[in-house]
């Protein structure tokens, strides 16, 4: 069955600092991916997500993040994080990849940011 | 404004009762998604409604069930509680089936079960 780890549960920075934020999925073959946001006290919104084409994909408040295959990986990168980017991250693969609705969360990594 | 409706915002259930969850999907949208998220992990999938029937189903018991109705809104119930069902209860709307229309999630509700 298909499972996502994100190894980063709490990552800590400062203002203008990058970002960089792990994920890995288990099982090969056709995947569909995303990232999700949730801002204290909001609801989980979507960041970005990938289905194919180029691997490198942009989302949205200057976040991208990079499709690996060999690797198994989706990390989500910013340049500089900004207060306003406080909040908790969630990496999703669609599971079957054929039909949508249900997703296989990571566990998710809470982002602070100091200002 | 999320769009997608949940209620109550929050309740309180005693072990081996029962509850029932609703939720109005966002405007525009036919499919609903259950989730559970428990204390600091990520959603987990209970099982998904289109045009109501149950479409997909996670690795959940049948205490667990649901229902949609015409107008496209959602219940989850869940029989006998457990401790372990307290949980954050996410709902989901997307249009249709397919893979290209993104999930919009609601606030959610938060059960606790003493």
């Amino acid at each position: 069955a298909q499972s996502v780890s994100q190894h980063n549960h709490h990552v800590i920075l400062s203002e203008a600092a990058s970002l960089e934020l792990g994920c890995n999925y288990s099982y090969g073959g056709t995947v569909n991916l995303f990232w999700y946001v949730q801002y204290p006290g909001q609801h989980l919104q979507l960041l970005l997500k990938y289905f194919s084409g180029d691997p490198l994909v942009k989302g949205i408040k200057g976040f991208e993040a990079e499709f690996i295959k060999s690797k198994f990986s989706f990390n989500l990168r910013k340049p500089s994080v900004q207060w306003s980017d406080t909040a908790e991250y969630f990496c999703a693969v669609n599971d079957p990849p054929n039909q949508g609705g249900k997703l296989i969360f990571g566990q998710g990594t809470e982002l602070s940011v100091k200002p | 404004d999320a769009g997608v409706t949940q209620s109550p915002t929050h309740l309180i259930k005693t072990r081996g009762q029962q509850v029932t969850l609703r939720c109005s999907p966002k405007s525009g949208h036919d499919t609903v998604s259950w989730y559970q998220q428990a204390l600091g992990q990520g959603p987990q999938f209970i099982f998904q409604y289109y045009e109501e029937e149950e479409r997909q189903r996670g690795n959940f018991p049948d205490r667990f069930s649901g229902h949609q109705f015409p107008n496209y809104s959602s219940e989850l119930n869940v029989n006998a509680l457990l401790l372990g069902d307290s949980a954050l209860y996410l709902c989901a709307s997307s249009s249709g089936l397919n893979i290209g229309s993104p999930l919009h999630f609601g606030n959610g509700t938060r059960l606790t079960v003493t």
